[in-house]
């Protein structure tokens, strides 16, 4: 079956760093992945797409890469600020438009 | 503009009672319709979609069950509930076929004591 693992559960840097976070999936080939942002007892919100055929895309201070060889995903925040603090979501494109997601990644960005 | 809305907010149950949580969605039609379950310590997991009115898929077996009476109405049942059963619950839409961002509701909070 399909599995989707974001690199760790938690990432701690400093303000000003790039955080980076992984997203890697097995047996599946999605024809695009997502990025939420998801603040405590908040639903998900949406961030970035990227289909199968872009290598990479980006938005403001937010960088998302997309290699389908790897089976991988690279989320980047340059210029962390503490309000970047929060758990980011990685989700693969399922079928009839449901996805499914990865655990998350806790970001704690401190000043 | 669309909006999304839960209720109730939060919930407590005692095991082995029902469940019927709602999910609507305003400014659009024929949105497809999804229900997730976040649990302590795990991810989103999807639970049912659907596509149309009385269209539903599951994708996980277990004692909930899913309904759209209503072309912007999902609803969330269970006729007992279990332990395993709390958590945090996320409806979310997406406009008909497009592939695109799905944009969840504010959820609902279960604990099954």
């Amino acid at each position: 079956s399909q599995k989707i693992e974001q690199n760790s559960e938690a990432l701690n840097i400093q303000e000003g760093k790039t955080a980076t976070l992984t997203c890697n999936y097995t047996n599946y080939s999605p024809a695009y992945l997502q990025w939420y942002r998801q603040d405590p007892g908040r639903g998900p919100v949406f961030l970035l797409l990227i289909r199968e055929n872009e290598k990479e895309k980006r938005k403001e201070r937010l960088k998302v890469t997309f290699d389908t060889t790897l089976k991988q995903s690279l989320f980047h925040i340059t210029a962390s600020q503490p309000a970047d603090s929060a758990t980011y979501l990685c989700a693969l494109e399922w079928v009839r438009t449901a996805l499914i997601f990865g655990k998350g990644t806790t970001l704690s960005v401190s000043s | 503009s669309q909006t999304i809305h839960q209720w109730p907010a939060t919930l407590v149950q005692p095991v082995g009672s029902p469940l019927s949580l709602e999910c609507t969605v305003e400014g659009t039609s024929n949105p497809n319709l999804y229900w997730y379950r976040q649990a302590a310590g795990r991810g989103l997991q999807l639970l049912f979609y659907s596509v149309g009115i009385g269209q539903i898929s599951s994708e996980v077996p277990q004692n909930l069950s899913a309904s759209r009476p209503q072309d912007r109405q999902f609803i969330l049942s269970s006729k007992k509930l279990l332990l395993s059963d709390s958590g945090f619950y996320l409806c979310a839409w997406v406009p008909s076929g497009v592939y695109n961002e799905q944009f969840f509701g504010p959820g609902t909070r279960l604990t099954v004591l």
